[in-house]
C-alpha cells in the first residue's frame, strides 16, 4: 500500500509565526486532503488537493503529485491553529485513503 | 451542509454489553466509511460502504458489525468488546467510494470506553 510520512512530527511556534507542514508520498495518488484535528476530536476539512495550489484565509495548500509531496503553509499562527494536522491520500480505483501520522502543532500565546 | 453526525457522543460499556454507534449523513454521499482511532495515532480504516453494500472489510474482528440500513444511514453493532477497543469512532462519508472527487467528511465521532 501507499506510506505517507509527515514532517516535523511536533511543532511549536509563538502566536504570530508561520510554519510549513509537509507530506511525502511513496506512489502516485489522485486524492489528497488536509484534515485538522481539534482537541475533541473532529476532524476538519482545510484542503482537498490532490494538484495544484489552493488557499483559504491564512492557509494554502500545495500539492506537486509528480514529486509525490503537498505542504501546507499556515501565516500569522494563532492559538487555535493548535492541534494535529493530517494528510490522507489515496487512489480512486482504492477506494480509500492513508493518513500519515500527522504534525502535531502548539501555538503559544 | 457538510454534516455528519454521530451519536452516542460518549459510550461506556461493559464487555458483555451489546451497544450500537449511528452515524448520519444528508449530503446524498454514496460512499461511507468507519475509522478506529487511538491516542496520538492516526485515524485507522475499519469498513467502508459504497451504494449500500459493504466493499471493504479491513480484517476488522467479528465482535465489530457494520449495517447501512440506507443511503443516509450507518450503524456499527458492538458484541463482546475488550477494554484495546476503547478508542475514538469516527464516521465519514463521500460522493462515490471510485471517484476523483472522493472528499470525505468526517463526524465528532464517539468516544467509546470499554470496561
Amino acid at each position: 500500500g501507499i506510506q505517507v510520512e509527515q514532517s516535523p512530527p511536533d511543532l511549536i511556534l509563538q502566536e504570530g509565526a508561520n510554519s510549513t507542514l509537509r507530506c511525502n508520498f511513496s506512489d502516485s495518488v489522485n486524492n489528497l486532503q488536509w484534515f485538522h484535528q481539534n482537541p475533541w476530536g473532529q476532524l476538519i476539512n482545510l484542503f482537498y488537493i490532490p494538484s495544484g495550489t489552493k488557499q483559504n484565509g491564512r492557509l494554502s495548500a500545495t500539492t506537486v503529485a509528480t514529486e509525490r509531496y503537498s505542504l501546507l503553509y499556515i501565516s500569522s499562527s494563532q492559538t487555535t491553529d493548535s492541534g494535529v494536522y493530517f494528510c490522507a491520500v489515496g487512489w480512486t480505483n482504492a477506494g480509500k485513503s492513508t493518513f500519515g501520522d500527522g504534525t502535531t502543532l502548539t501555538v503559544k500565546p | 451542509d457538510t454534516e455528519v453526525t454521530q451519536t452516542p457522543k460518549h459510550l461506556v460499556m461493559g464487555m458483555t454489553n451489546k451497544k450500537s454507534l449511528k452515524c448520519e449523513q444528508h449530503m446524498g454521499h454514496r460512499a461511507m466509511y468507519w475509522y478506529k482511532q487511538k491516542a496520538k495515532k492516526p485515524p485507522e480504516l475499519m469498513f467502508v460502504y459504497s451504494y449500500e453494500k459493504l466493499s471493504i472489510n479491513e480484517s476488522v474482528p467479528s465482535r465489530f458489525s457494520p449495517e447501512c440500513p440506507n443511503s443516509s444511514l450507518l450503524n456499527l453493532h458492538l458484541h463482546a468488546l475488550q477494554p484495546e477497543d476503547s478508542a475514538l469512532y469516527l464516521c465519514a462519508s463521500s460522493q462515490v467510494r471510485a471517484s476523483p472527487d472522493n472528499e470525505q467528511f468526517f463526524g465528532p465521532g464517539t468516544r467509546l470506553t470499554v470496561l
